[in-house]
């Protein structure tokens, strides 16, 4: 069974640092992107960035550039999203998401995992 | 950017009723055009891709159609459990990925 499945709420305040994670099992993970997507609160959906973690190819948003990393290690299976410096206005609900098709950064997206909530004040 | 509008923003509807909602692109996406239902508190899921195809495991209630710019989605018969938030999303031009900003379906 596919699943993605990401690191617990955060609690933070402004400056601080914070890396979260979205963890892959049941398929293939080095040959899946792997999307990173906000939620606002009470907003819609945003998409920030996407990583092969089969080579760490990385694309951004251009809205997002600069403002957040995206990484992975593939010898855990695992993807990440960083922050260097918080701001109140990066509290949100963040999901990772999974591309159908094997090798294509493009969506669909047939998998999600659960989100991870970031509160920064 | 290829930018997404969904109308209406939200829709009141009843148990049995047959609503559809648009998505309309700034430009021509031909097919490259999907669709998630949100519930609250929880992930997106994936219920049409390539705009008319149903991913499996959705129910048949469920379509979608539509190219070029103008798509529709279409609920036949509204059950309870599809009360929630429905966006649409382009994969023609990435990126950047762009969604819909979301249709709201409440119960009237």
């Amino acid at each position: 069974e596919v699943q993605l499945v990401q690191s617990g709420a955060e609690a933070k305040k402004p400056g601080e640092p914070l890396k979260i994670s979205c963890k892959g099992s049941g398929y293939s993970f080095n040959n899946y992107w792997i999307a990173w997507v906000r939620q606002m609160p009470g907003k819609g959906l945003e998409w920030m960035g996407i990583i092969y973690p089969g080579d760490s190819d990385t694309r951004y948003s251009p809205s997002f550039q600069g403002q957040v990393s995206i990484s992975a290690d593939k010898s855990i299976s695992t993807a990440y999203l960083q922050w260097s410096s918080l701001q109140a206005s990066d509290t949100a609900m963040y999901f990772c998401a999974r591309p159908s098709v094997l090798y294509s950064s493009d969506p669909p997206f047939d998998y999600w995992g659960q989100g991870t909530l970031v509160t920064v004040s | 950017d290829i930018q997404m509008t969904q109308s209406p923003s939200s829709l009141s509807a009843s148990v049995g009723d047959r609503v559809s909602i648009t998505c309309r692109a700034s430009r021509s996406i031909s097919t490259y055009l999907h669709w998630y239902q949100q519930k609250p508190g929880k992930a997106p899921k994936l219920l049409i891709y390539a705009a008319s195809i149903l991913q499996s495991g959705v129910p048949s209630r469920f379509s979608g159609s539509g190219s070029g710019t103008d798509f529709t989605l279409t609920i036949s018969s509204l059950q309870p459990e599809d009360f929630a938030t429905y966006y649409c999303q382009q994969s023609y031009s990435t990126p950047p990925i762009t969604f819909g900003q979301g249709t709201r379906l409440e119960i009237k």
